[in-house]
């Protein structure tokens, strides 16, 4: 069975800290996609990520960045200089190769960025 | 404009009452997708479409039904609402037919069964 994991359900920080959010997923596939996704307070769902199960580069977006490990089945989540406007849920999500199968979600962290 | 759109973005109903939520997308994607989103539980999938033809259930299908009128859109019924169908329900869509590809979200209705 596929699962995610997001054992943080709340963290809260002061602005400018570095703070990581954990995923942990399981799958018994060896092609499979992870993905971030940030919730705003406004609610929407704005796509932040995607990583496949052959690529474990880190990347770096700016402030944002991801360090996938398939040794601990981990796809975890960094803000550096974090800033208010990073305070969000954000969620994680794992899909098998398969074309016909769907996204399987965490249960979001919720990030609070302190002034 | 936004690419994906629902309507109503708010709704108060009473238990027993039929309630659709419309879903419409300018993206020109093939796959629509309906779920619901509860407090702690993340984001959980009612049903969905890879095309106007193919419907399938989600994992949580029950006491829901829908319909892809067009590629363009797609609705979601409660037949009879129920207060524990209270929730956010976010429309999406994808290109399929590949599942490395994200999905792009409508902006969410917040339904509220009394």
């Amino acid at each position: 069975a596929q699962k995610v994991t997001q054992a943080q359900t709340e963290i809260s920080v002061v602005e400018k800290e570095d703070v990581t959010l954990d995923c942990v997923y399981e799958t018994r596939d060896t092609t499979y996609y992870l993905f971030w996704y940030k919730q705003p307070p406004s609610g929407e769902l704005v796509f932040l990520i995607r990583r496949n199960s052959f690529d474990e580069q880190n990347e770096i977006s700016g402030r944002y960045s991801w360090n996938f490990q398939k040794s601990t089945s981990s796809f975890n989540f960094t803000i550096t200089a974090s800033q208010v406007v990073d305070s969000a849920v954000y969620f994680c999500a794992l899909n098998r190769g398969d074309s016909n199968y769907q996204l399987i979600w965490g249960a979001g962290t919720k990030l609070i960025i302190k002034p | 404009d936004a690419d994906v759109t629902q309507t109503p973005r708010n709704r108060i109903t009473k238990t027993g009452k039929r309630i659709m939520l419309e879903c419409s997308q300018t993206k020109g994607h093939d796959r629509m997708y309906w779920y619901r989103q509860d407090p702690g539980l993340g984001l959980r999938l009612i049903y969905y479409s890879f095309d106007v033809k193919d419907i399938n259930k989600g994992e949580i299908s029950d006491g829901y039904s829908v319909s892809r009128q067009a590629q363009a859109k797609f609705s979601l019924s409660l037949e009879s609402a129920i207060p524990n169908q209270t929730a956010l329900y976010f429309c999406a869509t994808s290109v399929g037919p590949s599942s490395y590809n994200e999905q792009f979200f409508g902006p969410g209705t917040r339904l509220t069964v009394l």
